[in-house]
């Protein structure tokens, strides 16, 4: 399977506990977005990366958040002393620079309960 | 502020029926302009865009600058046409998504 995938798909924690989310975005893709989806809405902007720089953070991502792409490559989320709201649909996206496409594609998401 | 309305967010129609998906955008700038459709346990995917003006799956999408709105439409509905779309304006960097539409196409 060569589209873009996340682990885990699910993960049930503890309010205050960190958890951290992967993404592996298509191989030539270098571009990689990360999204937030709550129940009955559409998908949140959280940050996007070109290569291995962060170019744009959402308010949304607050102190709490951080993400890296180190090598360009993979991504990760990471939500430290989680909070019951954080609870959510966490979709990572990738595309490819140049050819004036934009298209971005998803993968199959990381659903988060904090219990 | 980026702001994306779709003010439906059930519609059904009968199989056959014509569809329209209304979606009414505020951005700064010109942004690009996307529909995504997520289909029954399926990831979410790109229909269509509308600089390439094309015709996906017998939809297309109407620009209107002036309303700015860029409405969903086909003529005639399937039922594998039952699926949430998302209208999303944006750029290369960040799309900003409507709340969706849950289209159910009935036999």
């Amino acid at each position: 399977d060569t589209g873009v995938s996340q682990d885990p798909r699910h993960k049930i924690t503890k309010r205050g506990q960190n958890v951290t989310f992967r993404c592996d975005p298509i191989s030539e893709h270098n571009r990689l977005y990360w999204y937030r989806q709550t129940l009955g809405q559409g998908p949140e902007f959280l940050t996007y990366f070109q290569n291995e720089a962060q170019l744009e953070k959402s308010r949304l991502l607050s102190d709490r958040f951080s993400a890296e792409r180190p090598k360009g490559s993979f991504s990760t989320l990471e939500i430290q002393r989680t909070e019951q709201g954080d609870s959510a649909m966490y979709l990572c996206a990738s595309s490819l620079l140049g050819l004036g496409r934009n298209e971005q594609f998803f993968g199959p998401g990381t659903r988060l309960t904090v219990l | 502020a980026q702001r994306v309305t779709q003010p439906e967010k059930l519609l059904s129609v009968f199989k056959g029926a014509p569809v329209e998906l209304k979606c009414n955008y505020s951005y700064s700038g010109s942004p690009e302009l996307f529909w995504y459709v997520q289909y029954s346990r399926q990831r979410l995917q790109l229909l269509l865009r509308h600089i390439s003006r094309e015709s996906i799956k017998g939809f297309t999408a109407d620009l209107n600058k002036g309303e700015t709105s860029f409405h969903l439409k086909k003529p005639f509905a399937q039922e594998e046409d039952s699926a949430m779309y998302y209208c999303a304006p944006g750029s290369a960097r960040q799309l900003t998504f409507g709340s969706g539409t849950q289209l159910t196409v009935l036999p």
